[in-house]
């Protein structure tokens, strides 16, 4: 079965652009989380999006947003690029299934992000 | 606002010895913990899960779970140097809270 894929897997960018990254679950997978991976704060959570909505989101600024679409794939929007939004941003999709096995979730490739 | 902690600096370990890693959380009413492994410059690659008290075995990996202590610790056998990497402990259902990471690394 093939895994979490993630494109583009390298951007670069400059100060006040806006990005759009984009994540396929693996097959039957529902559930789709972004986080963000910085040396600094470490893996954050951004927010889930299950059935085409989002039903949990963390504690970022509105420039980042994101959505879901029938067939599962996600998107993440960021806004007005600061130098700080540089980072790893990762894609993990995860069953949804009955049962507490259905929390795991695996993780794609991730995409680099370098804000100038 | 869940917190994992995972305090110890980068490990260094002699090949075929054991690698020992702890993390405590803060969730007591946490049920799923999950321990990844991420290579420099890779994602993160989900390698053990746990959610009842006890030990759990999968290959030279053991995963331990105290939920009374708020405790999940990750032990490597036989290590090899291919177990050179960042361990990530975590816990969640549908969001992950994760721990800093410990780097390990194993002399051949």
């Amino acid at each position: 079965k093939a895994g979490v894929t993630q494109t583009p897997r390298y951007l670069i960018k400059t100060r006040g652009q806006q990005v759009t990254l984009s994540c396929s679950p693996i097959s039957g997978h529902r559930s789709v989380s972004w986080y963000q991976q910085t040396p600094g704060q470490g893996l954050q959570f951004l927010f889930e999006y299950f059935s085409e909505t989002q039903r949990n989101k963390g504690n970022f600024p509105g420039r980042f947003s994101g959505r879901q679409f029938s067939n599962s794939r996600s998107e993440m929007n960021v806004s007005t690029l600061e130098l700080g939004d540089s980072a790893l941003y990762l894609c993990a999709s995860r069953h949804t299934g009955q049962g507490i096995k259905f929390n795991e979730q695996f993780f794609g490739p991730g995409t680099r992000l370098t804000v100038l | 606002q869940k917190e994992v902690e995972q305090n110890s600096g980068p490990l260094s370990v002699p090949e075929g010895a054991i690698a020992s890693l702890n993390c405590t959380y803060s969730d007591r009413g946490s049920q799923s913990f999950f321990w990844y492994r991420q290579y420099s410059g890779k994602s993160p690659e989900l390698i053990m899960s746990i959610y009842s008290n006890g030990d759990k075995e999968d290959g030279r990996f053991t995963a331990q779970l105290n939920k009374a202590s708020q405790y999940v610790s990750l032990l490597i056998r036989d290590s090899q140097p291919s177990d050179s990497a960042t361990y990530l402990c975590a816990e969640g259902g549908n969001r992950l809270a994760f721990g800093k990471g410990n780097q390990v690394v194993v002399i051949p």
